[in-house]
């Protein structure tokens, strides 16, 4: 099942803020984050194993709540380079206990403007 | 090359007609996976190779798809009698571990379908 993400869509000005969170209904073993921008490749941000562990990639941070089935991505002091659209995709186990694929979230559009 | 690089970018087909789509992995490279993505959502899961073995085909939506992974390198996500539905951009991922849930994947640009 797919990962919700939220908000859809952020438009904000460079130097603040944002946070995008992404819940699943299912028990997860992974989530992983990925940038795309329009017409290109999705690009690798990070990867949380392990509820709490927070891994970073130059200002942006995120946090992984296994409990909850939860993660969110914080955007720090954005630049015009981190617009794009944001996807989270979570890996839950399997009857085996094996983790499967990647199910991705439907994105969320973010804006950075001047 | 250095990256996933995916042919052709833009595929225009006629209802009905059969398509071929290739993916060249990073040299090296165990894993490949071949993603859907329409407009506005995130990427689907279609099929996974390791090497040359297809373990995994669930999320093919039809058996009109099929992918093949011959020699453990090159890939190509074949489309037999496209529909309307099939337009959409694939993407090509590949990964040097054995999973997609334990590692990054590097995501080939994509080729665009679409379908008249």
């Amino acid at each position: 099942q797919q990962p919700v993400q939220s908000p859809q869509a952020v438009i904000l000005r460079e130097g603040e803020d944002a946070v995008i969170n992404c819940s699943s209904s299912k028990a997860l073993y992974s989530v992983h984050w990925y940038r795309q921008k329009h017409g290109e490749a999705p690009v690798f941000l990070m990867i949380l194993l392990k509820g709490g562990e927070q891994k970073g990639h130059e200002k942006i941070s995120a946090s992984f709540n296994e409990k909850k089935q939860q993660s969110s991505l914080y955007l720090t002091a954005s630049q015009l380079s981190y617009s794009g659209t944001y996807f989270c995709g979570t890996a839950s186990f399997l009857s085996s206990g094996s983790a499967r694929q990647l199910t991705f979230g439907s994105g969320t559009q973010l804006t950075v403007l001047p | 090359g250095a990256g996933v690089s995916q042919s052709p970018r833009y595929k225009v087909a006629k209802r009905g007609q059969d398509v071929a789509l290739r993916c060249d992995p990073i040299s090296g490279h165990v894993s490949l996976f071949w993603y859907q993505q329409a407009l506005g959502q995130g990427p689907e899961f279609l099929t996974y190779f390791q090497n040359e073995a297809q373990l995994d085909k669930s999320g093919l939506p039809s058996d009109r798809f099929f992918a093949e992974r011959p020699e453990g390198s090159v890939s190509t996500l074949k489309i037999q009698r496209t529909q309307q539905e099939d337009s959409a951009v694939y993407l090509c991922a590949s990964s040097p571990g054995l999973a997609a849930n334990t590692g990054e994947l590097f995501f080939g640009e994509g080729s665009r379908l679409t379908v008249l």
